[in-house]
């Protein structure tokens, strides 16, 4: 299996600030044949179901605000928002879909400092 | 929109088989491939597998001895069982649908609000 790894943990960041979120998968995630990612990243808010923002690890979902913004190829990635907003407290996970089974990140919790 | 709704017995007993069923409603369920995924208490998401339309299947090697899938396009919805249930498969479980744009695993574009099944005596 494909392990994800997330770091850190959780991290607190003020109003304003940048969010910056680690990924790292086991093996590689890209494939060559069509230059892509395998990689997803969600929001969870508590009592919600995971939201997708960002697949292929760096196109934004529809609706997604720009502040929130993938990077990162191979096994490293990076999920990054800009300017945090009060909204954004949440979990968020990678998923790798490059390989069955289907894997998914310990989670990053983001709260406000 | 497409929506989709998970429904099933939320206490189920140990050694006992858990069922669940996602009913899709705001678009077909034909061409998609659609998953089930869950999460335990203050865990991490498990992916459980995924079926397509058509009925073909591909479970999680750490589950595929318990598992089954299945689809009814006349009602569109699909369904879980997950036998010989323990208290470990105590989860929140998901129903999501596999994005068009992506590949047989993923990423997960609509989501159930989830289901909780408890496995207690």
């Amino acid at each position: 299996d494909i392990v994800m790894t997330q770091s850190p943990d959780s991290l607190a960041v003020s109003l304003g600030e940048r969010a910056t979120i680690n990924c790292k998968s086991s093996q590689s995630i890209f494939y060559s044949s069509n230059n892509k990612n395998y990689l997803g990243w969600y929001q969870q808010k508590p009592g919600q179901p995971p939201k997708l923002l960002i697949n292929w690890a760096s196109t934004r979902e529809s609706g997604v605000p720009d502040r929130f913004s993938g990077s990162g190829s191979g096994t490293d990635f990076t999920l990054t928002i800009s300017s945090l907003q009060a909204e954004d407290v949440a979990l968020y996970y990678c998923q790798q879909y490059y390989a069955t089974p289907v894997t998914f990140g310990g989670g990053t919790k983001v709260e406000i400092k | 929109q497409v929506q989709l709704q998970e429904s099933g017995p939320g206490l189920v007993k140990p050694s006992e088989t858990l069922s669940l069923t996602c009913t899709v409603s705001g678009g077909s369920i034909s061409s998609y491939y659609w998953s089930w995924i869950r999460q335990p208490p203050g865990k991490a998401l498990e992916w459980i597998g995924y079926i397509y339309y058509t009925g073909s299947t591909h479970y999680n090697p750490s589950l595929k001895s318990r598992v089954t899938m299945s689809v009814d396009t006349s009602k569109n919805e699909f369904s879980l069982k997950l036998t010989s249930a323990t208290a470990t498969d105590t989860a929140v479980y998901f129903c999501a649908r596999v994005s068009p744009t992506g590949s047989t695993g993923g990423p997960f574009d609509f989501w159930g609000q989830g289901t909780l099944v408890t496995v207690s005596s």
